[in-house]
C-alpha cells in the first residue's frame, strides 16, 4: 500500500518568515495530494490540494508543489502569521476517498 | 448547511467492551470515511463507504467494522476493546469520488 512520509515533525519560524513542509509518497498511482490544517482541539480542514496533472498551485500565502517523478510534494507558507500555528498533515490518495496521511508537522509561528 | 456530526463526542469504556460511534455526513455527501487519530501516528484510514457499500478498508483488525445506511449516515463498531484502541475517531464526508474531506469533530474514546 501507499506510504506517506512527512518532514519535519516540528517547525518553528519567526513571524513573517516562510515555512516549508515536505512529503514523499511511494505509490505512483496516487494522483490527489491535499494538505490539511488542524488547530488544537479542532477538526482537520483542507487548506490546499493538487492533482497529479498540475505541478504547482497557489492560494494567497499558501502554495503546493508536486514532483511526480521524484514522488514528493511540498507545502510553502509565506509571510507566516501567528494564526498559522497548527499541525499540518499531507495526504495522498488514488481512487476513492482512502487517504494516506503523513504523521503531521507541528508549526509554531513566533511573534 | 450543517457540517459533519459525530456522536458521542466523548466516551469511556473498559477493556473487552464494545462501542458504536455514529456519523451524520453533510447533506448530499454519499462518501463517508473513518480515521483513527493518535499522537505521533497521525490519521490512519479505517474504511470508506459510498452509497452503502464499503469501497475501501484500511489495515485494522476485524474488531473494527462499519456500515452506512440509505440516508448516508454511518456507524462504526469496535468490539472487544483494547487499551490501544484509545484514540480520537474522526469521520469525514465527501461530495466527490476522490476529493475534499469534511471532518467531524471526532469521538474521543478512552479504554480503561
Amino acid at each position: 500500500g501507499e506510504n506517506v512520509e512527512q518532514h519535519p515533525s516540528t517547525l518553528s519560524v519567526q513571524e513573517g518568515d516562510s515555512a516549508v513542509i515536505k512529503c514523499t509518497y511511494s505509490d505512483s498511482a496516487s494522483n490527489y495530494f491535499p494538505w490539511y490544517k488542524q488547530e488544537l482541539g479542532k477538526r482537520p480542514q483542507l487548506i490546499i490540494d493538487i492533482r497529479s496533472n498540475v505541478g504547482e498551485k497557489k492560494d494567497q500565502r499558501i502554495a503546493v508543489t508536486l514532483n511526480k517523478t521524484a514522488k514528493h510534494f511540498s507545502l510553502h507558507i509565506t509571510e507566516t502569521q501567528p494564526e498559522d500555528s497548527a499541525v499540518y498533515f499531507c495526504a495522498a490518495a488514488n481512487t476513492g476517498n482512502q487517504f494516506y496521511f503523513g504523521t503531521g508537522t507541528s508549526l509554531t509561528v513566533i511573534p | 448547511k450543517a457540517g459533519v456530526t459525530q456522536t458521542p463526542r466523548y466516551l469511556i469504556k473498559t477493556r473487552g467492551q464494545q462501542v458504536t460511534l455514529s456519523c451524520s455526513p453533510i447533506s448530499g455527501h454519499r462518501s463517508v470515511s473513518w480515521y483513527q487519530q493518535t499522537p505521533g501516528q497521525g490519521l490512519q484510514f479505517l474504511f470508506e463507504y459510498f452509497s452503502e457499500t464499503q469501497r475501501n478498508k484500511g489495515n485494522f483488525p476485524g474488531r473494527f467494522s462499519g456500515r452506512q445506511f440509505s440516508n448516508s449516515r454511518s456507524e462504526m463498531n469496535v468490539s472487544t476493546l483494547e487499551l490501544g484502541d484509545s484514540a480520537l475517531y474522526l469521520c469525514a464526508s465527501s461530495l466527490e469520488l476522490t476529493g475534499e474531506l469534511f471532518f467531524g469533530e471526532g469521538s474521543r474514546l478512552t479504554v480503561l
